[in-house]
């Protein structure tokens, strides 16, 4: 079946360290996303990629780095320059005409 | 961009239908309305889209006004499954094939027995 995966579903990070995020589409959509979302709250857009090779910085940017080498994959580093990186992480694909859809996300917390 | 406004939460009996609201006041000619559902600790999950014609799916079905200053989204027979938080977000036209969608906080629904 098509879909999105996210690993790990779960991640600890000791603090002053950088860990990635991974997400493999195998919808073969261009467009690909990630969201940060706390507790309670909405999502908010880290970064989208267009296309391979192209990315763009999303509303909280700060302290995240993506990269876009393949067209089914958009890993999601999480550096140490982000204060406050506890929260829960979803990747998301989309086509042209159609939504998005989402992977079952990962919660990274800050150990 | 076109923002949107929710109730914060609803409740609806098991089997009665959910009528969820949104307006959308600010929506431009060319924005698409959208809803997801988020089912606890998952991820967010495509419901239905339109531009300004009504529309039905397996799920559910979206009723846009004729100003499309709102909109509301119907589960005709809700069942305890239903219990989510419904997002209704308004598509931001984008270039090339990339289209930002900005998600608000939602409608908290509890489907009771």
């Amino acid at each position: 079946d098509g879909g999105i995966t996210q690993s790990p579903k779960y991640l600890f990070r000791k603090e002053g360290q950088n860990v990635t995020l991974s997400c493999e589409q195998n919808l073969n959509h261009d467009a690909m996303y990630w969201y940060r979302q706390d507790p309670g709250q909405g999502l908010r857009l880290i970064y989208y990629s267009q296309i391979v090779n192209d990315f763009q910085k999303g509303d909280i940017a700060e302290g995240y780095s993506v990269s876009r080498e393949k067209k089914e994959s958009f890993p999601l580093t999480v550096t140490s320059a982000q204060k406050n990186p506890t929260a829960f992480y979803l990747c998301a694909s989309s086509e042209l005409t159609y939504g998005y859809t989402f992977g079952s996300g990962t919660r990274l917390t800050v150990v | 961009d076109a923002k949107t406004t929710q109730p914060t939460s609803m409740d609806c009996a098991e089997g009665r239908a959910a009528n969820l609201p949104c307006n959308h006041s600010t929506i431009s000619g060319n924005e698409y309305v959208y809803w997801y559902r988020q089912i606890h600790s998952q991820g967010p999950q495509y419901i239905i889209h339109g531009l300004k014609n009504n529309e039905t799916n397996e799920m559910a079905s979206l009723i846009i006004t004729e100003d499309r200053k709102s909109s509301t989204l119907i589960l005709p027979h809700a069942t305890l499954r239903d219990t989510a938080v419904y997002y209704c977000i308004v598509r931001v036209p984008h270039t090339g094939t990339a289209s930002k969608l900005t998600f608000g906080t939602g409608t908290r629904l509890q489907v009771t027995l």
